[in-house]
């Protein structure tokens, strides 16, 4: 069974340090790989979808890397905001299409 | 990107009624939509799959008859909870796949629905 593990559960920096979330999955057998940011009491926002076939990802301050062999995604936050303030979720998709979901790791941006 | 509503976005609730959730893609078709349930600082859990014009498939320990859902068209599916009890309380997330080329396709979220049952 396929289980996803974020590390830290929750992080807090200054304001203009980089951020680095990290995802690690048991089974590699996965057909994508996604990270989504939630507020508080909302929905999620998809920041990158990574295929599995692809090493990495970026949109605009955000670089997400995946190595499917060791089972291990990061994603990279730079020069972080206060606005970035969130919990970021990594979820991995199998070939049926289902989401399988970490935990999140909650972050603080402070001013 | 697709856009994917709920309603309503909040329901407080007695507890023994019945209550339905609506999920719909705005601007795009979806013959799979997908449940999911998220407790407090936890990850989000799968549910069910329902496909247009078929019965869901549930997940392991998820009571259909507890958590009935129906997807009669390509832009709507349901979720209803019936006999809501405390221990429903959680906040639901639906999402629609965007149909493509073979393979799973990216999923839309909605924004979430949060049941409060007293």
């Amino acid at each position: 069974k396929q289980e996803v593990t974020q590390i830290p559960a929750a992080l807090s920096v200054p304001e203009g340090e980089n951020l680095v979330l990290n995802c690690s999955f048991t089974d590699s057998a996965i057909y994508n790989l996604q990270w989504f940011r939630q507020d508080p009491g909302k929905g999620l926002t998809s920041l990158l979808l990574i295929q599995s076939s692809q090493r990495e990802q970026t949109s605009g301050r955000l670089n997400a890397s995946l190595d499917k062999s060791s089972g291990r995604s990061t994603l990279y936050i730079a020069a972080s905001q206060p606005g970035d303030s969130a919990t970021y979720l990594c979820a991995v998709t199998d070939s049926w299409g289902k989401l399988q979901f970490g935990a999140g790791t909650q972050v603080v941006v402070t001013p | 990107g697709a856009v994917v509503s709920q309603h309503p976005s909040r329901v407080i609730c007695k507890s023994g009624t019945s209550v339905k959730i609506e999920c719909r893609s705005l601007d795009f078709q979806a013959t799979t939509m997908f449940w999911y349930r998220q407790f407090p600082k936890k990850s989000l859990m799968l549910m069910a799959t329902s496909n247009e014009g078929s019965k869901a498939t549930y997940e392991q320990g998820v009571e259909k008859d507890k958590f009935l859902i129906n997807h009669a068209s390509l832009t709507l599916s349901t979720l209803t909870v019936t006999s809501a009890h405390p221990e429903d309380s959680s906040f639901y997330i639906c999402s629609g796949e965007l149909a493509g080329g073979p393979g799973p396709n990216e999923q839309f979220f909605g924004p979430g629905t949060r049941l409060t049952v007293l």
